[in-house]
């Protein structure tokens, strides 16, 4: 069974330009979430979807982060404009029927903006 | 103060040694407790599930106290393999809250 897909896996970019991550679940994964995980930290909850109802978007910095996931499955996190600070990973993860099942993690999208 | 903390790292342990991570948490209304392991440079992936009763998986062993608020996960017979970032991690309110991660290097 193939695992949590996303891309790119890598992305350098000037501070002010936009960019955008996508990632697709695991095949009957209904939850998807947006983590971001800075350097010697654990992962941070950006947003949480059910199907394609965002139920928790608390952390999500909405002046310059967007997240989207039409059809409720494939999912895509933009940021714009990109601040130094947002040099990152970015994970997504999925699983079936709520957060209180197992995570299964993407290998991430690692950002770099100079 | 963060929700989740976790012991500092890097523990550096010989081959065989027995490990011993820490983490506390200040949330009482926390629900569901799991230990996750991250390899360098890869995603998390769940080690183990947490349950007030303790509970082991072979050569590791996680510990739940829910009136001190404190999980542990120890590691008897440390391979190389172990070699990883230990995060812990809480269930509350419908997300996963992270420690920091607690990294473990064994050497031969």
């Amino acid at each position: 069974e193939a695992g949590v897909v996303q891309s790119p896996r890598y992305k350098i970019i000037e501070k002010k330009q936009p960019v955008a991550f996508w990632c697709n679940p695991i095949s009957g994964h209904n939850t998807l979430y947006w983590y971001r995980q800075n350097l010697g930290q654990g992962p941070e909850l950006l947003i949480r979807y059910e199907n394609e109802e965002a139920v928790d978007d608390s952390q999500l910095p909405k002046d310059r982060f967007s997240a989207e996931r039409l059809k409720g499955v494939d999912s895509t996190l933009k940021i714009q404009p990109a601040e130094l600070g947002d040099s990152a990973v970015y994970l997504c993860a999925s699983s079936f029927l709520g957060p209180t099942r197992t995570q299964y993690f993407g290998p991430g999208t690692r950002l770099l903006v100079l | 103060r963060k929700e989740v903390e976790q012991d500092p790292g890097p523990f550096n342990v010989p081959e065989g040694a027995t490990v011993a991570f820490n983490c506390t948490y200040s949330n009482s209304a926390s629900q569901s407790f799991f230990w996750y392991r991250q390899d360098c440079r890869k995603e998390p992936k769940l080690l183990m599930s947490v349950y007030s009763s303790g509970n082991e998986d072979g050569r590791f062993t996680a510990q739940l106290n829910r009136a001190s608020q404190y999980i542990s996960l120890l590691i008897r017979d440390s391979k190389l393999s172990d070699s990883a970032t230990y995060l812990c991690v809480v269930g509350r309110g419908g997300k996963l809250i992270f420690g920091q991660g607690t990294e473990l290097s064994v050497k031969p």
